[in-house]
This record gives structure tokens, C-alpha cells and sequence, in this order.
């Protein structure tokens, strides 16, 4: 079975543009989470999409936003970007039905470079 | 709130030595711990997974146990290879945030032949 898949895998923009990121979870996952990972913060959640709604958000500005498509396909969105937004953003799937936390599955990453 | 700690690395170990990366956690409730690994290039990878006091989870010689009385979840290989050269990842995520994953920092693993 096809593992999730991220596209593009590289990118670069420069401050002040937007960038739209895509995530194709496995097939039959209903649940999507974008994680940003940078050096000096580590990993951290950005939200979570169930079922075409986010179910869950983590400490980000605005100018990040996502959304999730009747298929389980999520893209996320970063606007005005500043440098700061360099980053790998990595998306993972899961069922997500159910009472306890769901084994997620990773991506292999956008790598996304703000000059 | 909830976080993670892990042992700070690099860690440097000859092949065929054992492994321990320590791991503790600051979580109300009874969250599910997970390893995480990471090999360069590329995205994570689950190692294995926990979801109570007790539990211990363990795949390809890697294991861990979820030790509520000490808040850990330290991983363990008896005997490491060049190829798990890797940064592994402590996590945790809590039924009352749904998936949601908190993460360590990461240690970094270099395995020497």
C-alpha cells in the first residue's frame, strides 16, 4: 500500500510571497497533521484535519492555514512569508476515528527555503 | 503543560555496543508514548508505540517501556548497528487533544564500524 505522499519536495520563495504545500495520505486515512520542523524549535504541530474540518491547532500565526478535500487530501498555506518559515513541513496520516491517539504516519517532507 | 525530554546527543557508539536513549515526559492523564526515527533525508518513521502504564513496545531489537511510577520511556537496543545511525525521536500525543504528537528534541545516534 502507497505511504504518504508530500509534493512538491523542495521549494524556494522569497519573503513576502505564499506557497501552497500537498499531502496524499494512505489510502483509507481520514485524518491529516502537518508538523513544521526547524533546527532551533524542533518538530511542532501545526493543526489537524478530520473528515475535511480541523480538528486540532497548534500555536502558529495566521498566515498559516490548511484544509482538507472529500478524498482525506490536505495542502497547507503560508502567506507573506517571512525566513523564519524555512523549514521541512512534514504531513502525516492516520485513521483518526476512535477514543485513543492513532499511530500516524509520516511523509517524507517539503523542504521549503524562504530567501 | 505536556512536554518531553530527551538525553541530549550526538551519541556515539561502536557496533555491536547497547544502546539507551533516555526519554521522560510531563503529561496529565495517561498519554501513549511513541520512538520515532528519522534517517537523513528523509521523513519519520514509527519505531515503536505504548498506550499504557507497563506496555513495552519493541521492533527490529529496538524496545522500550512505558514506566508510569518514573514518567519514562527510555529506548534500548542490545546490540546497534552502522545502519540505525539515525535521529530518534521521543513523542507523546493524549485522548484529549486526538492526534496531536509532542515531540522530544531528538538524539542524534552515530554508530561506528
Amino acid at each position: 500500500k502507497a505511504g504518504v505522499t508530500q509534493t512538491p519536495r523542495y521549494l524556494i520563495k522569497t519573503r513576502g510571497q505564499q506557497v501552497t504545500l500537498s499531502c496524499s495520505p494512505i489510502s483509507g486515512h481520514r485524518s491529516v497533521s502537518w508538523y513544521q520542523q526547524t533546527p532551533g524549535q524542533g518538530l511542532q504541530f501545526l493543526f489537524e484535519y478530520f473528515s475535511e474540518t480541523q480538528r486540532n491547532k497548534g500555536n502558529f500565526p495566521g498566515r498559516f492555514s490548511g484544509r482538507q478535500f472529500s478524498n482525506s487530501r490536505s495542502e497547507m498555506n503560508v502567506s507573506t512569508l517571512e525566513l523564519g518559515d524555512s523549514a521541512l513541513y512534514l504531513c502525516a496520516s492516520s485513521f483518526g476515528i476512535g477514543g485513543a491517539p492513532d499511530t500516524q504516519y509520516f511523509g517524507p517532507g517539503t523542504r521549503l527555503t524562504v530567501l | 503543560g505536556n512536554s518531553v525530554t530527551q538525553m541530549e546527543g550526538p551519541v556515539t557508539l561502536s557496533e555491536e555496543a547497547f544502546l539507551t536513549i533516555n526519554c521522560t515526559y510531563t503529561a496529565t492523564g495517561y498519554p501513549s508514548l511513541f520512538w520515532y526515527v528519522q534517517y537523513p533525508g528523509e521523513g519519520l518513521q514509527l519505531l515503536l508505540k505504548a498506550t499504557k502504564a507497563d506496555d513495552k513496545g519493541s521492533n527490529k531489537g529496538f524496545e522500550a517501556t512505558y514506566r508510569k511510577e518514573t514518567t519514562s520511556f527510555h529506548l534500548e537496543k542490545g546490540s546497534v548497528q552502522v545502519s540505525d545511525s539515525a535521529v530518534y525521536f521521543c513523542a507523546l500525543s493524549w485522548q484529549e487533544y486526538g492526534n496531536k504528537l509532542v515531540f522530544g528534541a531528538g538524539t542524534i545516534l552515530r554508530v561506528k564500524s
